[in-house]
């Protein structure tokens, strides 16, 4: 049975740098064509995918934010990670990770809301 | 990037058969994917490259079209279909999503 698991600050100010961490059982990313994404929704909104990183380390980010995104794996522990740099208010949203083979999304974490308020 | 543009919302009675639109902006081959969003829940992956059944997900859905033109079709729509459905390529760089269409139930 696959499933992941985000978890994240809840709440943090401007400026600050967000970070996610997304825990996951049922697979491996050191499998061949393994990978995770990251996809987040504001309220009532459409979903952005953010990022995906691959089994071999190769790292895919949407280009719209490339400059404050930086995913990261622990393959020995089961997790992903996202960085976002300078979050501002656009950045309130439930974020979510999912495992990703050749960019389908086939099994979604329940989310972590961030907000970013001063 | 590549835009894919649904209707809004729809409206169907039980039972019957309903079709949900996607069309991209340029051509994403096959991989063509679809997504069911319930309130307060995350997405499930429904269908993937255009017509391939997600494991567990019923044989009332199934997915048509390739290139621009894509089709989510539930037949028959039941009561627990009542959510949002969102399609999304992963052809072209960066993933996109379409904006969702609404089911609703008469």
């Amino acid at each position: 049975q696959v499933t992941l698991k985000e978890s994240g600050p809840g709440i943090l100010q401007p400026s600050q740098t967000l970070s996610l961490t997304c825990t996951f059982s049922g697979f491996s990313l050191s499998t061949y064509g393994m990978g995770v994404g990251w996809i987040r929704q504001p309220s009532g909104k459409g979903l952005e995918w953010l990022a995906n990183i691959w089994w071999d380390d190769d790292k895919y980010y949407n280009p719209s934010l490339k400059n404050r995104l930086t995913i990261s794996k622990d393959t020995s522990n089961n997790q992903a990670f996202l960085k976002i740099t300078n979050v501002d208010t656009a950045d309130t949203a439930t974020y979510y990770c999912a495992r990703s083979t050749e960019g389908v999304m086939d099994a979604w974490g329940q989310g972590a809301s961030v907000t970013v308020s001063s | 990037d590549t835009v894919l543009t649904q209707s809004p919302a729809l409206a169907v009675s039980p039972g019957e058969r309903v079709s949900i639109s996607c069309r991209a902006s340029e051509g994403v081959n096959s991989y063509m994917h679809w997504y069911q969003q319930k309130p307060g829940q995350q997405p499930k992956l429904l269908i993937y490259k255009a017509s391939n059944l997600a494991s567990g997900v019923p044989a009332r859905f199934s997915g048509s079209g390739s290139g621009t033109d894509f089709t989510l079709t539930i037949d028959p729509v039941e009561a627990d279909d009542t959510a949002t459905y969102f399609c999304q390529q992963s052809w072209n760089d960066p993933y996109t999503f379409g904006a969702g269409t609404k089911l609703e139930l008469k």
